[in-house]
């Protein structure tokens, strides 16, 4: 059973850059075929593609947030993070990540809620 | 990218069915077997409900079932039960943007 878990700061300062790792168990993430995936949930709100990254490193970016997040990955440790930069309070948001195949995501992480604050 | 659109709110008494829309257009629902339902409780993450317009993953009830007609795709709840209260999205594949995916805007069903 893959399972995937998020993990890094839940408190980030306006300006700065918030960074997330996401930990996949029970299967490899170079497996062919999937693509490894950022969503967030804004508080009360619905769902947000941020972006997602093959294993071989080819990434695709929502284009409202292109010019601030990095989504990369680490095969060796079986990892996958995303960077989003020059954060502001609009930023704070429940942070998922996904296995996905086309709009499919079978497997999620349970999400951590990230608030940006002074 | 503009959201596909879904009803705000649907609901139903238990032993009822229901059916949740989600319209796009042509570059996305329409044009494409590429559509997914997520059903998300509060404080949880989304599980996936149907995937290619009408397939249901392992574990799924069949209580659920998706379709789709033209730019939009249903997913019908039979049967409702109390646990079916939740939120649902519904996902597709868009050729109208840079980003080849497009959530819906999410439909809070509530059993009466």
């Amino acid at each position: 059973q893959v399972q995937l878990q998020e993990s890094g700061p839940g408190l980030v300062k306006p300006s700065q850059t918030l960074s997330l790792t996401c930990t996949v168990s029970g299967g490899s993430i170079s497996s062919g075929g999937y693509y490894w995936s950022w969503i967030r949930q804004h508080p009360g709100k619905g769902l947000e593609w941020i972006g997602y990254i093959y294993y071989s490193g080819s990434t695709y970016y929502n284009p409202s947030l292109k010019s601030r997040v990095t989504i990369s990955v680490d095969t060796s440790k079986n990892q996958f993070s995303l960077k989003l930069s020059s954060v502001t309070a609009a930023d704070t948001a429940v942070y998922y990540c996904a296995r996905g195949r086309g709009p499919s995501s079978i497997y999620w992480g349970q999400g951590t809620l990230v608030t940006v604050s002074s | 990218q503009s959201a596909l659109t879904q009803p705000a709110s649907v609901s139903g008494s238990p032993g009822q069915s229901i059916t949740i829309s989600c319209t796009g257009t042509s570059s996305d629902v329409g044009g494409y077997n590429y559509v997914s339902w997520y059903q998300q409780h509060p404080g949880k993450a989304p599980k996936l409900m149907i995937y290619d317009v009408s397939n249901r993953p392992s574990g799924v009830s069949n209580r659920f079932s998706g379709s789709k007609s033209g730019n939009t795709a249903s997913l019908t709840i039979s049967g409702l039960q109390a646990e079916d209260e939740a939120d649902y999205y519904c996902s597709s594949y868009t050729s109208s943007s840079a980003f080849p995916y497009v959530f819906g805007t999410g439909t809070k069903v509530t059993v009466l």
